[in-house]
């Protein structure tokens, strides 16, 4: 399949099970952070953002976690279904006028049923 | 209703050759963007135009022109293809284009320089 070969951090859970997917960024300036879904085949998806102003932010069964101290995201999704598995990244967002988004690596999420 | 269309979906051609790819959004954004994700998913802006004008190209060579007619297209035409010129090359769209504004893809094209 796609994933042969690409040797991305895997994070393998069963169905019903929350699950939690670190990023570290790199740009203390960084103001805004992203994560996209990207299923096998398509373009990447948006899922939920944050601003630096924020640690926390909330959608429908997925959390976002900031902490800017250490540079760190996670993205928590809640009762993860098969429909979840994707390689997910984040992404940063540095300091300019325009919107110049700087990806993270992948982590790829595969859920059992 | 696709929001970001893109073709071809894939392309295969020979080492040398010119090729382009389109893209069009019709979500009335101001800004587009090309990515390229590599063999690891490694995904990197290659350049961004605001409403016609190039504002962002993130040393790409010059082989990769990308030309943009009106603010609703954005097509890539690559000179002289190289073997490391196989991707996927990603096109998105956001609103216009300040630190903060969501980037929609999408769906890819799969070229392969053989």
């Amino acid at each position: 399949g796609e994933s042969v070969g690409l040797h991305l951090p895997t994070l393998s859970v069963q169905e019903g099970d929350n699950s939690i997917i670190n990023c570290a960024y790199s740009n203390s300036a960084s103001d805004y952070f992203i994560w996209y879904k990207q299923e096998s085949g398509k373009g990447p998806q948006f899922i939920i953002d944050i601003r630096s102003n924020m640690d926390k932010r909330q959608g429908q069964r997925v959390t976002v976690l900031l902490n800017k101290t250490v540079k760190h995201l996670s993205l928590q999704i809640a009762a993860t279904q098969p429909g979840d598995s994707a390689v997910y990244f984040c992404a940063e967002n540095r300091e300019s006028g325009y919107s110049t988004l700087t990806f993270g690596k992948g982590t790829m999420l595969l859920v059992s049923p | 209703d696709t929001a970001v269309s893109q073709t071809p979906k894939y392309l295969v051609t020979q080492m040398g050759n010119d090729k382009s790819i389109k893209c069009e959004q019709n979500l009335g954004h101001d800004t587009m963007y090309w990515y390229k994700q590599d063999s690891k998913k490694f995904l990197k802006i290659m350049f961004s135009y605001n409403n016609k004008e190039l504002i962002i190209n993130e040393t790409v060579p010059n082989r990769f022109s990308p030309k943009s007619p009106d603010k609703a297209h954005l097509n890539l035409h690559i000179n002289s293809l190289e073997l490391g010129d196989s991707a996927v090359y990603f096109c998105a769209s956001s609103r216009p284009g300040l630190a903060g504004e969501t980037q929609y893809f999408g769906p890819g094209t799969r070229l392969l320089v053989l």
